[in-house]
Order: structure tokens, then C-alpha cells, then sequence
């Protein structure tokens, strides 16, 4: 199975910091990535599929980048709607895994 | 508007077995694969498996924790969606989450979940 690690495991932060997420497969995965976005008592909701395209509706504060086996979320302008925990997907092979996600906290 | 709606879970002793299901709505949902994905307690998102769409012959693919005990079905019909559990262990407690995937990739939807708890 593709291992998914996530740093930092949580990352303290004030309104309008530039926060950046990194994930790294455990083997190349190409653009096969993709980030959510589960804030507290919520469901998950897909932010950026393909590594780097933001699905439609989703703030362009919200960028990633990366091929291969490193990958990066940013966010450039933190907002108080932005607190919650982001995870990673690969798909590039089965099965889907994810990784262990970042909690993205108040400072 | 997509909507997907769990429902089944509840109380169940090691051991037994439970059936999830998951109406989907707002989208043509023979045209997309589904997926199922499960959060423990207070902790990350674990992917159950997947179901083709009628193209690909309803095939299916499994998490190894799950494989031989847990079955996706769907029925285009109804647009629904179906997680049989079987031999359940107190490991598989969780919100369990239905969810369409995009481009046949990715989880654009999820439900709202359905909470299974195995325990005696």
C-alpha cells in the first residue's frame, strides 16, 4: 500500500498567516493527489483534486502544488472559516489511503 | 443539489453483521463509481472500498481490513448504494461515509455518515 504522511500533525495559527501543508507518498503517485477539508462535527469536502486544481466554488486562497511523492497545500491568507484538519488522497493505486491529517488550530 | 443520505448503523455485538445503505440524489448516479469511508472516534479518514459504475462491470475493490467481510452492492434503479458488514469487529466502530467519486478519482460528495458501533 502507498503510504500517506502529513506534516506538521497540527499547526497553530492567526487570521491571515500564510500556513503551508506538506503530504508525501511513500512511492510516486504522479499528480494522483488530492486535499480535504473536515472541520469539526463535519463532513470532508474536497478541496483540490490533481494536485493543483481547485474545485469549483473553493476560495483561491487555496493552492497545491507537488508531483511524484511531495506534495504541498497552502493557504495564503488565513481565515476563521480555514480551522479545521486537512487530509491528503492518493489515487493512484488501490487502495485509496489517506494521510493521517493536519489540524490547522487558532494561535 | 447532490445529496447522500446514510443510514443503518447503530449498536452491534462483535461478531454480528449490519447493512448500510445510502440514497443518493441530484446527480445521475449509474454515471459515477461510489465509495465508502469510515472515521473512527476522534480520529483520521480510512478508506472501505469502491463500487463501479454498470461500464466496468460493477467491479469492486476493498481495503484489506475489510476485504472478505465487508460487500459494496449498488442499484442504479434506486440510486442506492449498499455496505453489507459481516463478522464485525469492535476495530470497525465509525462514522461510516458515502461518497461519489469524480472523474473516477476523486470523493466530491459525502454524505453525512452513520455511526457504527461494535460493541458487547
Amino acid at each position: 500500500d502507498i503510504q500517506m504522511t502529513q506534516s506538521p500533525y497540527s499547526v497553530s495559527a492567526s487570521v491571515g498567516d500564510r500556513v503551508t501543508i506538506t503530504c508525501r507518498a511513500s512511492q510516486g503517485i504522479s499528480s494522483w493527489l488530492a486535499w480535504y477539508q473536515q472541520k469539526p462535527g463535519k463532513v470532508p469536502k474536497l478541496l483540490i483534486y490533481a494536485a493543483s486544481s481547485l474545485k469549483s466554488g473553493v476560495p483561491s486562497r487555496f493552492s497545491g502544488s507537488g508531483s511524484g511523492t511531495d506534495f504541498t497545500l497552502t493557504i495564503s491568507s488565513l481565515q476563521p472559516e480555514d480551522f479545521a484538519t486537512y487530509y491528503c488522497q492518493q489515487a493512484s493505486r488501490y487502495p485509496v489511503t489517506f494521510g493521517g491529517g493536519t489540524k490547522v488550530e487558532i494561535k | 443539489e447532490v445529496q447522500l443520505v446514510e443510514s443503518g448503523g447503530g449498536l452491534v455485538q462483535p461478531g454480528g453483521s449490519l447493512r448500510l445503505s445510502c440514497a443518493a440524489s441530484g446527480f445521475i448516479f449509474s454515471d459515477h463509481y461510489m465509495d465508502w469511508v469510515r472515521q473512527a472516534p476522534g480520529k483520521g479518514l480510512e478508506w472501505v472500498g469502491r463500487i463501479r459504475k454498470k461500464g466496468n462491470s460493477y467491479t469492486t475493490e476493498y481495503a484489506a481490513s475489510v476485504k472478505g467481510r465487508f460487500t459494496i452492492s449498488r442499484d442504479d434503479s434506486e440510486s442506492s448504494l449498499c455496505l453489507q458488514m459481516n463478522y464485525l469487529k469492535t476495530d470497525d466502530t465509525a462514522v461510516y461515509y458515502c461518497a461519489t467519486v469524480l472523474s473516477n478519482q476523486w470523493l466530491g460528495y459525502w454524505g453525512q455518515g452513520t455511526l457504527v458501533t461494535v460493541s458487547s
